[in-house]
């Protein structure tokens, strides 16, 4: 199975700075993973996912970065705002089986104006 | 679009009471499921189905029972509820199985078991 797993629980940074949040996940044969953003109260929300076939990708002003080597991704969050102020998930999955998302339990953000 | 609906958002129980937790999603997907959140520890799979008449067991299934007679609705039913299922129930959906694509998550159940 899958264990995936954040290296911090919580990170403070300030406006402006960039954000670093790191995952390590355990199963080699995962082929898919992604980056959810969850505030208080509200649900998982996407933010960006990669294959295993990439080591990096971007979005708007977030890059997921893949290190199948050492197992282990990242997302970066540039310029951060408060209003990226939030709990991070990695998740994984391994295709062919049953979809299932396996969580890491989380860091969260907090970005000091 | 609605996305993923769930209901209702705030719950409390007295043990060995019995609920549903409503899940619904306007997105014609295929795949749903089930997770729970606690502190600490992460979103935790409880149950998920990949179509209609078809569900199976996550990492936490014991208490729940779920099913799925349409491609829209996924109910979570608490049989007699327990103080350890005090916890936050979110839904989550995709689009097909064998996609590799995220789930969408609702806004979450908020249940006290007292």
């Amino acid at each position: 199975g899958e264990n995936v797993g954040l290296h911090l629980p919580t990170l403070s940074v300030q406006e402006g700075d960039n954000s670093i949040i790191n995952c390590a996940y355990s199963n080699s044969a995962s082929d898919y993973f992604i980056w959810y953003k969850q505030e208080s109260g509200k649900g998982p929300q996407f933010i960006i996912d990669i294959r295993s076939n990439m080591d990096k990708r971007q979005g708007q002003r977030v890059t997921v970065l893949l290190n199948k080597t050492v197992k282990h991704l990242s997302l970066q969050i540039a310029a951060t705002q408060p209003g990226d102020s939030a709990v991070y998930f990695c998740a994984g999955i391994t295709q062919g089986g049953s979809e299932k998302l396996v969580f890491g339990k989380g860091t969260k953000l907090t970005v000091n104006p | 679009n609605a996305g993923v609906t769930q209901t209702p958002k705030f719950q409390v129980l007295k043990t060995g009471q019995s609920m549903t937790l409503q899940c619904a999603q306007d997105m014609n997907h295929e795949y749903m499921s089930w997770y729970r959140q606690d502190p600490g520890m992460g979103l935790r799979l409880i149950h998920y189905s990949v179509g209609a008449g078809i569900t199976d067991q996550g990492e936490v299934p014991n208490g729940y029972n779920v099913s799925r007679s349409t491609t829209e609705d996924f109910p979570l039913r608490l049989l007699s509820a327990a103080p350890s299922q005090t916890s936050v129930y979110f839904c989550a959906s995709s689009y097909s199985v064998g996609r590799l694509q995220p789930q969408h998550f609702g806004d979450g159940t908020r249940l006290s078991i007292l």
